[in-house]
């Protein structure tokens, strides 16, 4: 079966960093991404990974490791916008099938 | 600017009855669009993969008659909640996958704006 483990929820102060966690195991694997989403809104694209190591994208940073089956998701310099849910997903097989991890929510308070 | 729609982006319906939502690709092809499924605080769940011009393939658990899925040309497809009940009340989401050469080439998706359906 799928796999895919999140934290349910995180709590930041305006500034600081978090790093969200993701451990999966999946059958098949072809890239990893991360994806912010607010309540009631569609998912947005925040990185995708497929090799090993680390992407960066301004305040965001993305790292996978494929043998050990993780990857993080690093914000810095919070800011009270960033409070959404950060959902991992898995493209397992056909291009644009994902499988989603059931979404971190990040808290960022004052 | 939206490049996949949903229409309606809320309904409320009575329970037993028929929603129709719809799922539109602007100014670009799709051959191939997903739908999910997201109930309150939990995860994306991928309900179908709409094929045009072919049935749709249903994920496991997914009961096909009660869902609806009709990808009748290339930039609609649509999703029928047959005798809705109010445990189909969630949030449904469709997705098509991005044009080659459009935009960053990571960002594979566009993601509809979602249907909020509750049912009485």
């Amino acid at each position: 079966g799928q796999n895919i483990d999140q934290p349910t929820e995180m709590t930041a102060t305006e500034g600081a960093i978090v790093q969200i966690n993701c451990t999966y195991q999946t059958s098949g694997f072809n890239g990893l991404f991360w994806y912010q989403q607010h309540a009631g809104e569609a998912p947005t694209f925040l990185s995708y990974n497929v090799l090993d190591g680390l992407e960066e994208k301004g305040r965001f940073s993305s790292f996978l490791s494929r043998s050990k089956g993780y990857s993080y998701l690093l914000l810095k310099e919070l800011q009270m916008k960033d409070s959404a849910s950060y959902l991992c997903a898995v493209i397992t097989d056909s291009w644009g099938k994902f499988q989603f991890g059931a979404g971190t929510q990040v808290v960022v308070t004052p | 600017g939206a490049v996949v729609s949903q229409h309606p982006s809320r309904v409320i319906c009575k329970s037993g009855t028929s929603v129709k939502i719809e799922c539109r690709s602007l100014d670009f092809q799709a051959t191939t669009m997903f739908w999910y499924r997201q109930f309150p605080k939990q995860s994306l769940m991928l309900m179908a993969t709409s094929n045009e011009g072919s049935k749709a393939t249903y994920e496991q658990g997914v009961e096909k008659d009660k869902f609806l899925i009709n990808h009748a040309s290339l930039t609609l497809s649509t999703l029928t909640v047959t005798s809705a009940h109010p445990e189909d009340s969630s949030f449904y989401i469709c997705s098509a996958p991005k044009e080659v050469g459009s935009g960053d080439p990571t960002d594979t998706q566009y993601f509809g704006p979602g249907t909020r359906l509750t049912v009485l």
